[in-house]
């Protein structure tokens, strides 16, 4: 069966980096974009961005650019992503969620959650 | 970037009313709306695609719709499994966007 297997919870400091992981089993790594979203406590989805792991392009959300880096690696079907620069306003939960490229399908599976708490 | 605005941000409902959510786009998104469930400290469920169909396995009771700018997500009889927060989300132009929410609770 298909699972998105995230990381555990994270604490950082203020002005550093995160990185967090989505492990994927139970279908073709390639065949799916992997989008992330970030989620404020009480709040909306946002949007980060997606990669797509056969060939490592990429697109963001404005709103993110230069501080998000998402990458890939197919030994492991595990995607990622980093944050940096980080400010309170990061501290939230982070969702990984694939979509298929020829499909079109979007967001059917989504990975458990990430709470990245970012205090000094 | 396109808005998409959700009403209401919350709702008091009773087992077996009929609940209307609505998301409006700020701009033309066609059919590339989705709903999505979601319950406290889990992650979203894909409810909704393309504006009006249903995801597998979502009961019959919930449909989609849409008029215009107007998106709207429905839940016939609801039943107390159905107490969630409830997003739309539109994808027809980066940057993907969701709306606000919409929380249902209890009376």
């Amino acid at each position: 069966q298909v699972q998105l297997q995230q990381s555990g919870a994270e604490l950082v400091k203020p002005g550093s980096s995160v990185k967090i992981s989505c492990k994927t089993s139970g279908y073709t790594f390639t065949t799916y974009d992997m989008h992330w979203m970030k989620q404020q406590p009480g709040n909306g989805l946002e949007w980060i961005g997606w990669i797509s792991p056969g060939n490592g392009d990429t697109k963001y959300n404005q709103k993110f650019n230069g501080r998000a880096t998402l990458t890939a690696d197919k030994s492991s079907n595990t995607a990622y992503m980093q944050l940096s620069s980080l400010t309170s306003e990061d501290s939230a939960v982070y969702f990984c969620a694939r979509v298929g490229r020829a499909s079109g399908v979007l967001f059917d599976y989504w990975g458990q959650g990430v709470m990245v708490t970012v205090s000094s | 970037d396109i808005q998409m605005t959700q009403s209401p941000s919350s709702m008091s409902v009773s087992l077996g009313d009929t609940v209307t959510i609505t998301c409006r786009a700020s701009q033309d998104v066609g059919i590339y709306v989705n709903w999505f469930q979601q319950k406290p400290g889990k992650s979203p469920r894909r409810m909704i695609y393309r504006a009006t169909n249903l995801a597998d396995g979502v009961p019959s009771r919930f449909s989609g719709s849409w008029s215009g700018s107007d998106y709207s997500l429905t839940i016939n009889s609801l039943e107390s499994e159905d107490v969630a927060d409830y997003h739309c989300l539109q994808y027809d132009e980066y940057p993907l966007t969701f709306g606000s929410g919409t929380k249902l609770q209890i009376k």
